[in-house]
């Protein structure tokens, strides 16, 4: 497999459900993103891990707890979720930080919709 | 902060004619870096076009070209001979520049392009 894959796809959940959301990355990069897609808003910047490390935390509710386990995989962990949590989901990867080239490489986003 | 603002958030155009995108920025960085990134109908967003601050000449890639104006911080994109799989959601974004350890990348709201056959 070449670039970021993203499972689920798709994931429905009740607002009592923990469910995670799992991003692996194949271009050996050191960085690696979760972003927030809702419709007619900004793209969102949840949280940013460089080589293992959180970096950027953007004052996300803790309802939403990131994991990195290693530079090539990245985990969203999902509990007590809200019904306006629902919407595309992004994990993204870059060479580096991205003041540095700027360039993302984005999966293909889970889709949650919270019930 | 700095703020990406799209103010056209949705777009037609005919097939093989162009069109322009428009996207202005706020910031008070002198250097920096802007983007457009392209998200197609359920598949994943990809960049289209880059922009350092710095350099005068406005960046082209293919039938993609931008036009950057640094003192009135507008960076509008132009699509040539626009085709049907141009079709997408159209993202500005703005990274400043810090060598290692700038991570944010602010992005527009979008704008929604659909080329017409």
């Amino acid at each position: 497999e070449t670039g970021v894959t993203q499972t689920p796809r798709h994931l429905v959940m009740g607002m009592t459900n923990k469910k995670s959301l799992k991003c692996e990355q194949h271009l050996g990069h050191n960085a690696m993103y979760w972003y927030k897609q809702s419709a007619k808003k900004p793209l969102e910047l949840m949280f940013v891990y460089s080589l293992e490390e959180r970096v950027e935390n953007n004052s996300v509710p803790s309802r939403f707890s990131p994991e990195c386990p290693n530079s090539s995989h990245l985990f969203l962990h999902l509990h007590t979720l809200q019904p306006e949590d629902s919407a595309l989901y992004l994990c993204a990867s870059s060479q580096d930080s991205t003041g540095v080239t700027g360039e993302l490489f984005f999966g293909e986003g889970s889709r949650l919709t919270v019930l | 902060a700095q703020t990406v603002t799209q103010s056209q958030p949705e777009m037609s155009v005919q097939e093989a004619e162009t069109v322009t995108l428009s996207c202005t920025y706020d910031t008070s960085e002198n250097n920096y870096y802007l983007f457009w990134y392209k998200q197609p109908p359920s598949r994943q967003m990809i960049l289209v076009i880059r922009q350092e601050a710095y350099k005068q000449q406005n960046a082209t890639e293919n039938r993609f070209s931008v036009n950057f104006q640094k003192a009135a911080k507008s960076f509008s994109l132009k699509i040539s001979d626009s085709q049907l799989g141009d079709t997408a959601m159209y993202f500005c974004a703005f990274s400043p520049y810090s060598g290692a350890g700038s991570y944010q990348l602010t992005f527009g709201k979008g704008t929604k392009l659909s080329v017409i056959p």
